[in-house]
């Protein structure tokens, strides 16, 4: 059974680091890409950036790019999203997620979210 | 940049149909996918490839196109259907976009 399993959830202050994790298992971690998206609260859904674990192939909504840093560790079958100086406005949950290929493919796995508040 | 526009809520009586559109321009050259959304739950799948239903979802579900608009058909509406659906595509730089989401009230 595939499964995407996330850290818990964090709270920090404005200029504070962060990293958070997402654990995939139950399929082959190298060989498939996985995505981070962010939910502000009572917001949609926003594409924020996607890796290629097998070669750390990485690409950044251009909302996003230098904002965060997406990165994976295909030792422990696990991705990060990293902020170096969070922003009250980094308040969110985020959800990583599988898709089944790249490029015209759904998301078919979740993470069960990571919800981050920054406030000092 | 690519634009995906779903109506912000949707409103059925339960047994109804409900029909959440998402218009993109030509909308029918991408593969469209479909996310139910319940508060406090991570997004599942319940349409991909426009029309496609993962194992698991109700046959009520169902997806189609036509010109510059997909939707998504939930039919038999119950009320626990309620939830936020978001639309999916790639757009031409290669990046997933969502739609902004429609809530549907039952």
């Amino acid at each position: 059974e595939v499964q995407l399993v996330q850290s818990g959830a964090e709270v920090k202050k404005p200029g504070e680091s962060l990293k958070i994790s997402c654990k995939g298992s139950g399929y082959t971690f190298t060989t498939s890409w996985i995505g981070w998206v962010r939910q502000m609260s009572g917001e949609g859904l926003e594409w924020m950036g996607i890796i290629y674990p097998g070669d750390s192939d990485t690409r950044y909504s251009p909302s996003f790019q230098g904002q965060v840093t997406i990165s994976a560790d295909k030792s422990i079958s696990t991705a990060y999203l990293q902020w170096s100086s969070l922003k009250a406005s980094d308040t969110a949950m985020y959800y990583c997620a599988r898709p089944r290929g790249y490029s015209s493919s759904p998301f078919d796995y979740w993470g069960q979210g990571t919800l981050v508040t920054v406030s000092s | 940049s690519y634009v995906l526009t779903q109506p912000p809520s949707v409103s059925v009586a339960p047994g109804k149909t409900a029909r959440i559109t998402c218009g993109g321009k030509n909308i029918g050259s991408k593969n469209v996918h479909w996310y139910q959304q319940k508060p406090g739950q991570a997004p599942v799948l319940v349409i991909y490839y426009d029309s496609d239903r993962p194992s698991g979802i109700p046959e009520r579900f169902s997806g189609s196109k036509s010109g510059n608009t997909a939707t998504l058909t939930i039919s038999r509406v119950e009320v626990g259907d309620e939830a936020d659906y978001y639309c999916q595509v790639w757009d031409d730089n290669s990046d997933p976009l969502f739609g902004g989401g429609t809530e549907l009230t039952v």
